[in-house]
């Protein structure tokens, strides 16, 4: 299964924009990228996927790089909320919407 | 929100008794997860639902069996639970379907097995 890279840790400050990066260099062309985060305490809940092209939603921005090995999750503005453990995944595109996740990035904002 | 709901939401439990958590939505969604995840790492995939009574193993499926009776109810059950099976524990549903993309989790059981 193709694997994913991401920092443990990185932190940010409120109202700025951040960028969380992933590498994937083992992707295969018909894996989708997906972003999840988890919020202290709760579990998981989707943020975007893409697979090529770059994706925004009222969440976040996915830019993926053009050969596809690497992408990264832009957050515009960081508040407080968004503190949590943002975890890249890569997803085959199958009907069983299968997910593995890696340890993913702990983010943290300060005010 | 999809409407998942698991039970119970905190577990103690001795070692070697059979414990049973209860994942129920109301989405009627086609494909049902359960998924632990011990401090420091991310969740990993203990068995799957495709349909009713159509289930599969993930990753970490040894010592944990389940069932799906109807398509809101997926229950995992610890036959003789081991303190290594002290986790938190994630329900999570997806629709199915060429477009369907996304998991939704349930808020998770907290077992903890002395």
């Amino acid at each position: 299964d193709a694997k994913t890279t991401q920092p443990n840790s990185m932190e940010s400050n409120e109202e700025e924009p951040v960028h969380l990066p992933c590498n994937h260099s083992t992707i295969s062309g018909t894996d989708y990228i997906h972003w999840y985060r988890q919020l202290p305490s709760q579990g998981p809940e989707y943020v975007i996927h893409g697979l090529t092209s770059n994706v925004n939603n009222r969440m976040a921005s996915l830019a993926i790089a053009e050969d596809r090995k690497s992408s990264t999750l832009i957050l515009h503005r960081a508040t407080l909320r968004d503190a949590a453990v943002y975890y890249c995944i890569l997803r085959l595109n199958n009907a069983g919407n299968m997910l593995t996740f890696g340890g993913g990035t702990r983010l943290m904002v300060k005010p | 929100d999809a409407g998942i709901t698991q039970s119970p939401r905190h577990k103690v439990t001795e070692t070697g008794t059979p414990v049973t958590l209860r994942c129920h939505q109301t989405e009627n969604h086609r494909y049902m997860y359960w998924y632990r995840q011990d401090p420091g790492h991310g969740l990993r995939l203990i068995h799957y639902s495709y349909g009713v009574k159509d289930t599969d193993k993930g990753e970490v499926s040894d010592g944990y069996s389940v069932s799906r009776s109807k398509t809101e109810d997926f229950l995992l059950t610890l036959e003789s639970a081991t303190s290594s099976q002290t986790s938190v524990y994630f329900c999570a549903t997806a629709p199915g379907g060429a477009d369907s993309y996304e998991q939704y989790f349930g808020p998770g059981t907290r077992l903890t097995v002395t």
